[in-house]
């Protein structure tokens, strides 16, 4: 079966601007987690919904940053007016639900912000 | 506060066998896991190991849990090129779901 799948795989955009990462999760999975990954280091967590509801955003780390699920499927990270601090890889990982269910990673989105 | 800590590379020679060391500081954590990352592809779930175990094998994997010291290790045995990767430690975050909190990494190269 598919697993997460994440687009654009790659995004280059200026500094200011405005981009969207969408995550597809595994289908059925109710958790979606989002993650950052900077350039040697371990991901980050930045955001956690469980169904359609954020239920802890606290790494999210300025209010430039927004993410959303409406259905309870899909998700995508907005954020806006983009810094170069903001480059990175955001990954996406879906699990079956909020108990110890292993999560399955996407291959991420490297933002690159010139 | 939540913190998990690795050493950043380990060089060890093709049939040896390698040790990645790792400590956390949440002692409520559950669950332990390490994750391999090669270039270009995903984070793969390697093995985990609930906190009430002291060990856990798997194949060529062992994972031992120091629960009072909080320390965890992977040891890979008959270590092959192909295992050359980034290891990622994590832990999971106390709130109740799976929340997790990763180490920096430790970079495996396996050479000939």
């Amino acid at each position: 079966g598919a697993g997460v799948s994440q687009t654009p795989s790659n995004k280059v955009t200026e500094k200011g601007k405005y981009v969207e990462l969408r995550c597809d999760p595994i289908s059925g999975h109710t958790a979606l987690y989002w993650y950052r990954q900077s350039l040697g280091q371990g991901p980050e967590f930045l955001i956690y919904f469980q169904g359609t509801g954020a239920a802890d955003d606290s790494g999210l780390p300025n209010d430039r940053f927004f993410a959303v699920r409406p259905e309870g499927s899909v998700s995508t990270l907005k954020i806006q007016r983009t810094e170069r601090g903001d480059s990175a890889v955001y990954l996406c990982a879906s699990s079956l639900g909020t108990s110890q269910n292993e999560q399955f990673f996407g291959p991420g989105t490297r933002l690159t912000v010139l | 506060g939540e913190d998990v800590e690795q050493s950043l590379f380990l060089s060890v020679r093709e049939g040896d066998s390698s040790v990645i060391n790792c400590t956390y500081t949440d002692s409520s954590s559950t669950y332990l896991y390490w994750y391999k990352q090669e270039p270009g592809a995903g984070l793969q779930l390697l093995t985990y190991i609930f906190s009430n175990m002291d060990m856990k094998q798997d194949q060529r994997l062992t994972v031992l849990l120091n629960k009072k010291d909080k320390h965890l290790s992977l040891r890979i045995a008959d270590t092959q090129t192909g295992d050359s990767a980034i290891y990622f430690c994590a832990e999971t975050h106390s709130g109740g779901y799976n929340k997790l909190i990763f180490g920096a990494g430790t970079r495996l190269a396996v050479h000939p």
